[in-house]
């Protein structure tokens, strides 16, 4: 069982706009700007989306974006698009075991 | 820009010990502060944080797997390495090296970039 708590599924129409989410304690997620999130495309390696919750790295789009409240991140990819169907995970510091902890995972669907 | 490229076999026996290699292209290993990361990722499932060594040489490790983990690096040939010992079918995955970087300067690495293309590790007789 992973520490963060995602949907294991999401979807949406192009164009439209989804949110996953991502829970975890105060011990992690919600005691910390640290969390990331990842993208991952069958057969690939994951790549980083965002970090420290809400930073892009540079040539990240600005159609993806992160937030936090209490002990729930949450990643809002906007305008969806087909090339965004893929898995996501999110991860963070947790001081409960001093180490990196991720989600289990979400799939988004384009539909 | 730095590509990071893991190698080793991909069958090992149970019981025996799991060794992987980080090549690392495009920097030197130890310049920067940054964290040299293994993280595997069962069949189907999500992804699970190994260890890292930092780039003076200290490592870090999950608890879980810590009793059976060594992580070393070697900066005359630029790479990183994974010993797993006593390694049972639980092992089987994909396992990836990762380039970690700390923002909070205390806590270590909270985030990965980038990451390797991963090699499949098999644990079976």
């Amino acid at each position: 069982q992973s520490a963060l708590t995602q949907p294991a599924s999401v979807s949406g129409s192009p164009g439209q706009s989804i949110t996953i989410s991502c829970t975890g304690t105060s011990s992690d997620v919600g005691g910390y700007n640290y969390v990331s999130w990842y993208q991952q495309h069958p057969g690939k390696a994951p790549k980083l989306m965002i970090y420290d919750v809400n930073d892009r790295p540079s040539g990240v789009s600005n159609r993806f974006s992160g937030s936090k409240s209490g002990n729930t991140a949450s990643l809002t990819i906007s305008g969806l698009q087909a090339e965004d169907e893929a898995d996501y995970y999110c991860s963070t510091y947790t001081s409960s075991s001093n180490n990196v902890v991720f989600g289990g995972g979400t799939k988004l669907t384009v539909l | 820009q730095v590509q990071l490229q893991e190698s080793g076999p991909g069958l090992v026996k149970p019981s025996q010990t799991l060794s992987l290699t980080c090549a690392v292209s495009g920097g030197s290993i130890s310049s920067g502060v940054y964290y040299w990361s293994w993280i595997r990722q069962h069949p189907g499932k999500g992804l699970e944080w190994i260890g890292y060594i930092y780039y003076s040489g200290s490592t870090y490790y999950n608890p879980s797997l810590k009793s059976r983990l060594t992580i070393s690096v070697d900066t005359s040939k630029n790479q990183f390495s994974l010993k797993m010992t006593s390694v049972t079918a639980a092992d089987t995955a994909l396992y990836y090296c990762a380039r970690g970087y700390d923002t909070s300067g205390y806590y270590g690495a909270n985030w990965f970039d980038p990451w390797g293309q991963g090699t499949l590790v098999t644990v079976s007789s």
